[in-house]
């Protein structure tokens, strides 16, 4: 399977505290995306690294990607109560699977996430 | 107003009829899709649609069936809907940066 996996796949902490997800994946690819989704909604973008960068950060967001390994972490500083949702991670398998599938996601089973007050 | 949104919201219908899930994006965005969301499994893709009239299936199309007569509408049929078919679904576009914005979900329950 190309899917991403999360570890863990629930996490619990107290505010002001990170939050540090990781998501491992099989195969080659053009980028890796996080997502967020809160409860009963859909899922929102947070960020996308590309296949040729390290380390991309976004305000309380960074992003790491190892290809050698084929993995991906997601740290949140500082976290609040409001950061509480399901975070997943994305892989667009553009270099093996362009044609017919380019921009095609793939998603794992996501990391909920609880932030206590 | 800007955005994705998808309709009906919630949906129950029974076994053996059809359904049709509406997503509308004002974006202009090319590509488009449609996921299923249940317990366990994540989020699957059913089909997909690269431009009007270009559809591909995904991982787990049998069952529905897509539409692309125009850019900014993607409906999802379900020919004869099934018990399995329960699950929430969402429709995503994508902007050239590959990143996808999703509608709000449509909650179906096939009794």
């Amino acid at each position: 399977s190309q899917q991403g996996e999360e570890d863990p796949q629930a996490l619990s902490i107290q505010e002001g505290e990170n939050a540090t997800m990781n998501c491992s994946y099989k195969t080659s690819i053009n980028n890796l995306q996080w997502y967020r989704q809160n409860s009963g909604r859909g899922l929102v973008h947070l960020i996308l690294i590309r296949s040729n960068e390290r380390e991309k950060h976004s305000g309380r967001l960074r992003v790491t990607l190892d290809t050698s390994k084929k993995s991906s972490s997601l740290l949140i500083t500082a976290s609040r109560a409001a950061d509480t949702a399901s975070y997943f991670c994305a892989t667009d398998a553009g270099g093996e699977d362009r044609g017919s599938t380019l921009g095609r996601l793939y998603f794992g089973r996501g990391t909920q996430l609880t932030v206590w007050p | 107003d800007a955005g994705i949104t998808q309709s009906p919201r919630y949906k129950i219908t029974e076994t053996g009829r059809q359904v049709t899930l509406m997503c509308h994006q004002t974006w202009s965005h090319s590509y488009m899709f449609w996921y299923r969301q249940d317990l366990g499994h994540g989020l699957r893709l059913i089909y997909y649609s690269a431009a009007a009239d270009i559809t591909d299936k995904g991982e787990v199309p049998d069952g529905y069936v897509v539409s692309r007569s125009k850019t900014e509408n993607f409906p999802l049929t379900l020919e004869s809907a099934t018990r399995s078919q329960t699950s929430v679904y969402f429709c995503a576009s994508r902007n050239r940066e590959y990143e996808q914005y999703f509608g709000p979900g449509t909650r179906l329950t096939v009794t």
